[in-house]
């Protein structure tokens, strides 16, 4: 256990369906990441949140997807009228950025959510 | 757009063997490298690189950063087959982290 809590941990749907993820992090890590992961490849980066401010989305990402990180304490990550191909693992990490290049920047994943369109 | 490449793609050795793995990488504004073990569930954190040239130890794991050439690799002494796993390697920039797609390592008895 990393710390990091993911919910829930498998979704499954229809197409067409909104669906919602959240994240819990670290309490004192301060960036939060969503990724997703299909079979073969690596995390394809989404978006991330330093605090509540979020700071970037893939260029890859439509419009049918939203994260909000309230407060800078969890996140939400939705996807609207889900489509089969956002079928993957949904995977939440959170890193404490050092402010010194010296000290460790340590990030952690949280379970992941396994999503499924039907 | 940041790009990291891992190789081998795959890999097959036997119990006892020694591996490299590679990572390369561009990125804008590198801040650190980060290597992470996968099985069937979500990353476990490994290493965490910002100095070129400090080798990281944790067991018969060992890991080192050469930021001129823009690259890292992870070693596996003894291998075992509990090491046998996706193994990512990620760059860490001014903002997001980006990924390479891993190399599989099986270890056989």
């Amino acid at each position: 256990d990393t710390g990091v809590s993911q919910d829930p941990r498998h979704k499954i749907t229809k197409r067409g369906q909104n669906v919602t993820f959240r994240c819990d992090p670290i309490s004192e890590h301060n960036r939060l990441y969503w990724y997703r992961q299909t079979l073969g490849q690596g995390p394809e980066f989404l978006t991330y949140f330093q605090n509540e401010a979020q700071l970037e989305k893939s260029r890859l990402l439509s419009d049918r997807f939203s994260a909000e990180r309230p407060k800078g304490s969890f996140s939400t990550l939705e996807i609207q009228r889900t489509e089969q191909g956002d079928s993957a693992m949904y995977l939440c990490a959170s890193l404490r950025l050092a402010g010194d290049l010296h000290r460790t920047d340590t990030q952690y994943f949280g379970p992941g959510t396994r999503l499924t369109v039907l | 757009e940041d790009k990291v490449v891992q190789s081998p793609l795959s890999l097959v050795v036997h119990e006892g063997d020694t591996v490299t793995l590679n990572c390369s990488y561009e990125v804008t504004n590198f801040r650190s490298l980060l290597w992470y073990k996968q099985e069937k569930k979500a990353p476990t954190f490994l290493f965490m690189l910002t100095s070129s040239g400090i080798e990281k130890k944790s067991g018969r794991l060992s890991s080192i950063l050469d930021k001129k050439e823009l690259s890292s690799i992870l070693n596996i002494t003894a291998t075992q087959t509990g090491d046998s796993a996706i193994y990512l390697c990620a760059v860490v920039g001014a903002g997001k982290s980006t990924f390479g797609d891993g190399t599989t390592l099986t270890v056989k008895p």
